[in-house]
This record gives C-alpha cells, structure tokens and sequence, in this order.
C-alpha cells in the first residue's frame, strides 16, 4: 500500500525558508522509473508544478521558481525534503507530495497548507 | 495562467455526456508527451483519474474516457452522476523545460 504525507510548518514569515518533508511508504525510490514530485495549490486556485527527484537523484525544477526551490532525498531512506527560499504571501497554499511513474502522478499525499504572514 | 488551457467550467444533468477539453502546444501535447487527467472533490487531494491518454487506473469507472489529438486532449464523460461533481485537470511534460511537468487550470464540472 503506498502512502505519502507531507509534514512542516503551518505558519511561515515572509522572507523566512519553508522546510518540507514527504515520508512514504509502499515503494522504493531507488526503483528504476520512481519519483518523487512536490505540488502545490494556492486557496481556490490551481495546481502548479514544483519539482521532482528522481530514482537516479536527477532533480527537476519549474522554471519560475527553479532559483527558489531545492528538493533533495532525505536521511532516511523513505523521505524527500523540499526547501523554499524567501517565501512570500502569495506563496501561501496547499503544498502535496505524490509519487510519479511514466510521468503521471498515481499517488498523491493528503496535502499541507502553508500560510504565509507576518 | 496555466502551460495547458482548459475551460473554467462545464456543466451537465445527471445521466448526460459531457467533454472537458485540453489545449497545449507543439512543446507539451503535440510535442507527443502524454496526456494525464486528475479529478479533485471538495477538500481532497486529486485523484489519477486516467494516465497515458485514455488508460483506466483499476477502480475508475468505464464512464471516464480520454483521448489526445495533435496538440489537445479530452476528457469525457457518460453517466453523468452527481457524484462526479469535482474539479478536473490535465497533465503533461512539456520540453520547453527538461524534465518539468505542466497542469492545466483546471474545469468545474457541475451536476446540474
């Protein structure tokens, strides 16, 4: 059974770093064709593509926040960490973690909202 | 606004056919990458609904179809139940940038 939760702080200051962990289970992803890829969601709005890490450590980054953004294999084997520099309000949304394969997303987390403010 | 464009909303009575489309470009769809759709209830995260263009993940309903065609695809659906009332979208990679992953804004199907 895969699962995927997301986990880091609900409340972050503008200009502060945002730390994100996704800790899952039911796969490998030392698995060829495994990834890993963090989405987020603004309140009403849509979903946007942020990264991805690969099986094979390749690491992948939209281009509007590619200067921002850093995703990386966590400590433990089944963790994926995700950083974001100088966080703004607008930056303030749902952020999900989900397992890709073949470039579809099969499993995605419960999700964290985020609320960025002062 | 969104890499893919897709209407903000559709609407349809319950036992009805209705399609939400999924416009790209020669640098994601029509570039060949595949189409990938989402569904996504009230206060949930979204849910694969089809991968690959027009394939099925087990337990998703025949009633949910897609299919890709130069630079879009369509997500169909027959039955209409209330049930189905959610926000979809599509997904694809798009080779403007290596690697990166593209979403449509999303469509609003309503059960009227």
């Amino acid at each position: 059974q895969v699962t995927l939760r997301e986990s880091g702080p609900a409340l972050v200051k503008p200009t502060q770093i945002l730390t994100l962990t996704c800790t899952f289970s039911g796969f490998s992803l030392s698995t060829s064709g495994m990834c890993v890829s963090w989405i987020r969601q603004p309140p009403g709005k849509a979903l946007e593509w942020l990264a991805r890490i690969d099986w094979d450590d390749d690491k992948y980054y939209t281009t509007s926040l590619k200067t921002r953004l850093t995703i990386s294999k966590g400590t433990s084997k089944n963790q994926v960490v995700l950083t974001m520099t100088n966080m703004d309000p607008v930056d303030t949304a749902t952020y999900y973690c989900a397992r890709e394969r073949t470039g579809s997303i099969d499993y995605w987390g419960q999700g964290t909202l985020v609320t960025v403010s002062s | 606004q969104s890499v893919l464009t897709q209407p903000p909303s559709v609407s349809g009575a319950p036992g009805q056919r209705v399609t939400i489309s999924c416009t790209g470009s020669s640098s994601n769809i029509g570039a060949g990458y595949d189409v990938h759709w989402y569904q996504q209830l009230p206060g949930a995260a979204p849910k694969l609904l089809i991968y690959g263009n027009s394939n099925r993940p087990s337990g998703v309903p025949d009633r949910f179809s897609g299919s890709k065609s130069g630079t879009s695809a369509s997500l169909a659906i027959t039955g209409l139940q209330a049930e189905d009332e959610a926000d979809y979208y599509c997904q694809s990679s798009d080779n403007s940038v290596s690697g990166s992953r593209v979403f449509g804004g999303g469509t609003k199907l309503t059960v009227l």
